[in-house]
């Protein structure tokens, strides 16, 4: 079992719609969240970060977390093609180290 | 401020050479990562420095690969006699250290051995 799993996509939206990334982990004790934005040909950009059960909104964004099913989920909305990129989920694990999921494909189409 | 940086952005080497990265953290973090993305895969942890303590070094896939660090600061990874399977984009991030802080990365040196 991959310890961070997320569907690879391509998860293709309209403009201005709702994308939903998803992502669950395996490691129950998990304590740290995150969401980065990698462009091709680029390193990964920190979107978000959430530690608590629950929602957290920046701007667009919407993280959102629940540690008893072990999920965790990106809601952008207002959906615009310069969003399109590869979204990565990443867990804390153990030293600190992040432990990534392979990515999932955002096509925003105008 | 000024963000993570890493040299040379790029890297041809010939197989059997050996190679230095460098990774220059955000001013004040004092924790350095090194991680690695091969073509179409996720990325995979190599090393985490705490100052110049390497507390994690489970992820450097042989003893070929090496990392320092020195005056807490500036990060080297060394790959000894390069293999064709070390091409890929080392990726160095860095972050204040506390437990819930967020990771910033750098651009990425991409190697290629031929």
């Amino acid at each position: 079992q991959k310890e961070v799993e997320q569907n690879s996509g391509p998860l293709s939206v309209p403009e201005g719609a709702i994308a939903s990334l998803n992502c669950t982990y395996s490691d129950r004790g998990s304590q740290s969240f995150f969401w980065y934005r990698q462009y091709s040909g680029k390193s990964p950009e920190l979107i978000m970060s959430i530690y608590s059960n629950g929602d957290k909104e920046d701007g667009r964004f919407t993280a959102q977390l629940n540690k008893a099913s072990q999920y965790v989920s990106l809601l952008i909305r207002d959906s615009q093609p310069s969003d399109s990129a590869t979204y990565l989920c990443a867990v804390k694990g153990g030293g600190d180290k992040l432990i990534f999921g392979t990515g999932t494909r955002l096509q925003v189409f105008p | 401020g000024a963000g993570v940086s890493q040299s040379p952005s790029n890297k041809v080497t010939e197989k059997g050479k050996d190679v230095e990265l460098r990774c220059d953290p955000i001013s004040g973090h004092t924790a350095l990562y090194w991680y690695r993305q091969s073509l179409g895969q996720g990325l995979e942890f190599l090393i985490y420095f705490q100052g110049n303590s390497a507390p994690d070094k489970s992820g450097l896939p042989s003893d070929r690969f090496s990392a320092e660090r020195t005056g807490g600061s500036v990060s080297t990874l060394t790959i000894q006699r390069t293999q064709q399977e070390d091409s890929a984009v080392y990726l160095c991030a860095s972050s204040r250290g506390a437990l819930f802080d967020e990771q910033y990365f750098g651009p990425g040196t991409r190697l290629t051995v031929t």
